[in-house]
């Protein structure tokens, strides 16, 4: 069976420049999460989609950052006018709505 | 404020010994512990889970034990093998509905021959 898959895993951008990450869940999966970490650090919780309720934005950064989740399924993290502390590793991660979270393994940005 | 911490931020043991990887809490609200793996390049993977009602869960050389008037969790690994070389992340979920995690820094075990 397929597991949580995140596009593209490497991306290099130029500092104030958008950039898209996206995610394919579990199938199946109503819950759908994204985390960062950046280097030497823990995961950061960023933001949680549960079905139909309304996200929990409460680990967005800044309003650069926003994600959406299109019909329940496939989920876009976007990063406008990026700056050189975005650079991390961008983890999706989905569930059956409790845990145990299930990871892709991530994108890798890096702002230059 | 970090309310999962992994004090430790690496650890090194020798095949066929024990690792005891350590986890602090501060929030009371915290009702379920998990312990991921991680892999250079690959995301974490699950590895055992414990509910607050518990003070011990096993699962084959994996076990995790919670202390909850110390608020205190570990995860013990027995016999250790090289394959165990990672990043151990403790994660923390909080009762009351939201499902999302916390996740301490991390502590990198290095199983050597």
């Amino acid at each position: 069976g397929a597991g949580v898959s995140q596009s593209p895993s490497n991306k290099v951008t130029e500092k104030g420049k958008d950039v898209e990450l996206r995610c394919d869940p579990i199938s199946g999966h109503t819950a759908l999460y994204w985390y960062r970490q950046s280097l030497g650090q823990g995961l950061e919780f960023l933001i949680y989609f549960q079905g139909n309720s309304a996200p929990d934005k409460s680990g967005l950064p800044s309003d650069r950052f926003s994600a959406e989740r299109t019909g329940g399924s496939v989920s876009t993290l976007t990063i406008q006018r990026t700056q050189q502390e975005d650079s991390a590793v961008y983890l999706c991660a989905s569930s059956l709505g409790v845990p145990p979270l299930h990871f892709g393994n991530g994108t890798r940005l890096t702002v230059t | 404020d970090q309310q999962v911490k992994q004090n430790s931020p690496s650890l090194s043991v020798q095949e066929g010994r024990i690792s005891i990887l350590n986890c602090d809490y501060t929030n009371s609200m915290f009702d379920y512990f998990l312990w991921y793996k991680k892999y250079p390049a690959e995301g974490p993977t699950f590895l055992i889970s414990i509910s607050s009602i518990k003070d011990k869960n096993e699962d084959g050389r994996f076990t995790v034990f919670l202390n909850k008037s110390a608020k205190h969790l570990s995860l013990h690994i027995v016999p250790s093998q090289p394959g165990d070389s990672a990043v151990y992340f403790c994660a923390a979920k909080s009762r009351g509905g939201y499902n999302k995690l916390i996740f301490g820094a991390g502590t990198r075990l290095a199983v050597h021959p």
